[in-house]
């Protein structure tokens, strides 16, 4: 089975604190993101990338950067963390393909700002 | 407009009846759709896939695609309670970039015993 593993669960940090998640998968995906998503506003892109040290922006990466050093993994960082950036993040992997593929996503990482 | 749109729900229906969720979507060079399913607190798991104009079942689920109508459905048959939770809809869209799920928001599908 394809596993995408978030290592923190739940967080809770302070104003300005900086942030790091972190996500690897086993299934040697090209593709790997970063989504956010919050009540009402469904899954919204972070950042992807299509190999290593790879990085496209996607719909909101404004107070986000990402690093991908090695294929299986994918960060997320939060230079100067804010209360708008409460949130649950989804580490997502798939293969690439011009048909699209299947997208496997961690269990997501909860992260409280106050 | 928004280039996913789904009925936010609550949807309910009742045990054994069939669920029907709908979804729309603007971009004509769509060429893939994926229905996702998630249960509340959990991150979402795929249920179907669909690529060509019709119907595709698998099991008590039917998606259906109409690409002239800009238009994908998810049909549950014989619903059950495990079957409550929230449908993503998300057309695979083509373009500059070749793996760009577009989500909708989701339709909350609850079933009642």
């Amino acid at each position: 089975d394809v596993k995408v593993t978030q290592s923190s669960r739940y967080l809770v940090k302070r104003t300005g604190e900086k942030v790091f998640l972190e996500c690897v998968q086993d299934m040697d995906h090209e593709n790997m993101f970063w989504y956010r998503q919050d009540p009402g506003l469904g899954l919204r892109l972070i950042y992807f990338s299509y190999d290593v040290k790879m990085k496209e922006k996607g719909d909101i990466p404004e107070g986000y950067s990402v690093s991908r050093e090695k294929k299986e993994r994918f960060s997320l960082i939060l230079e100067s963390a804010s209360t708008n950036q409460t949130s649950m993040y989804l580490c997502a992997s798939s293969t690439g393909g011009a048909k699209g593929n299947t997208i496997y996503f961690g269990e997501g990482s909860w992260l409280t700002v106050v | 407009q928004k280039e996913v749109e789904q009925n936010s729900g609550p949807l309910s229906v009742p045990e054994g009846a069939i669920a029907s969720l709908n979804c729309t979507y603007s971009d004509r060079g769509s060429q893939s759709f994926f229905w996702y399913r998630q249960y509340s607190g959990k991150s979402p798991e795929l249920i179907m896939s669909i690529y060509s104009n019709g119907d595709k079942e698998d099991g008590r689920f039917t998606a259906q695609l109409n690409k002239a109508s800009q238009y994908v459905s998810l049909l549950i048959r014989d619903s059950q309670p495990s079957d409550s939770a929230t449908y993503l809809c998300a057309p695979f869209r083509t373009g500059d970039s070749n793996y760009q799920l577009i989500w909708g928001a989701g339709t909350k599908l609850i079933i009642k015993p």
